[in-house]
């Protein structure tokens, strides 16, 4: 079975600019997750969406926004991009409890 | 934002050798989570606790989690060259996942 893919995987924007990431959950999977991963620290949450709903956020700005589709793959969006935003985006899918996570997209801010 | 503490930081270690790193937290959680990730890869789900005091093993791996839902460590037996890589607990309340800071393990030849 194949896991969670995210597309692209690597990604390089200029400061004010913005960006679409892709993820695909398991298959049955109807949770998908967001984390941002700084290099050399643990991934941080973003969101979380279940039956295209928002359920969760952590504490990021509103220039971080997702939606889930009814195949339960996920965007997330990032406006008006901050040299900051650099980092590693992992989707992770969960049916329950357990959350697996995809390969990442890297993402550089120039 | 808010990450768990876990120690150690890094760990050498010789091939063959235990390993035993931990994880607390000042707030309780419902489900404790432990991932190994490998450099430009994402984290790899190896054990998940859903109990107080519970202990699970997974092959070599066995991990615990505390009595009072603020702590867990995770013992690795007889390491092996791949289990280089940098492990992270995780913490779950509702939906949302804290992860430690990571310990790194690197194995001296």
């Amino acid at each position: 079975d194949a896991g969670v893919t995210q597309s692209p995987t690597h990604l390089i924007k200029t400061r004010g600019q913005h960006v679409t990431l892709r993820c695909s959950p398991i298959s049955g999977h109807k949770s998908v997750s967001w984390y941002q991963q700084v290099l050399g620290q643990g991934p941080q949450f973003i969101f979380q969406y279940y039956e295209k709903e928002e359920r969760g956020r952590g504490n990021f700005p509103d220039r971080f926004s997702a939606r889930q589709f009814p195949n339960y793959s996920s965007e997330l969006n990032v406006n008006a991009l901050l040299l900051g935003d650099s980092a590693l985006y992992l989707c992770a899918s969960s049916s329950q409890y357990e959350q697996y996570f995809g390969p990442g997209t890297r993402l550089t801010v120039t | 934002g808010q990450q768990l503490n876990q120690s150690p930081q890094s760990m050498f270690i010789q091939e063959g050798e235990d390993v035993s790193m931990n994880c607390t937290s000042s707030s309780i959680f419902n489900t404790w989570l432990w991932y190994k990730q490998d450099p430009g890869e994402g984290p790899v789900l190896l054990i998940a606790l859903y109990k107080a005091g519970e202990l699970t093993s997974n092959g070599r791996l066995t991990a615990q989690f505390g009595i009072t839902r603020k702590d867990s460590f995770l013992n690795i037996s007889a390491s092996i060259p791949s289990d280089v890589g940098i492990y992270f607990c995780a913490g779950q309340l509702a939906e949302k996942l804290t992860f430690g800071t990571g310990t790194r393990l690197t194995i001296i030849p």
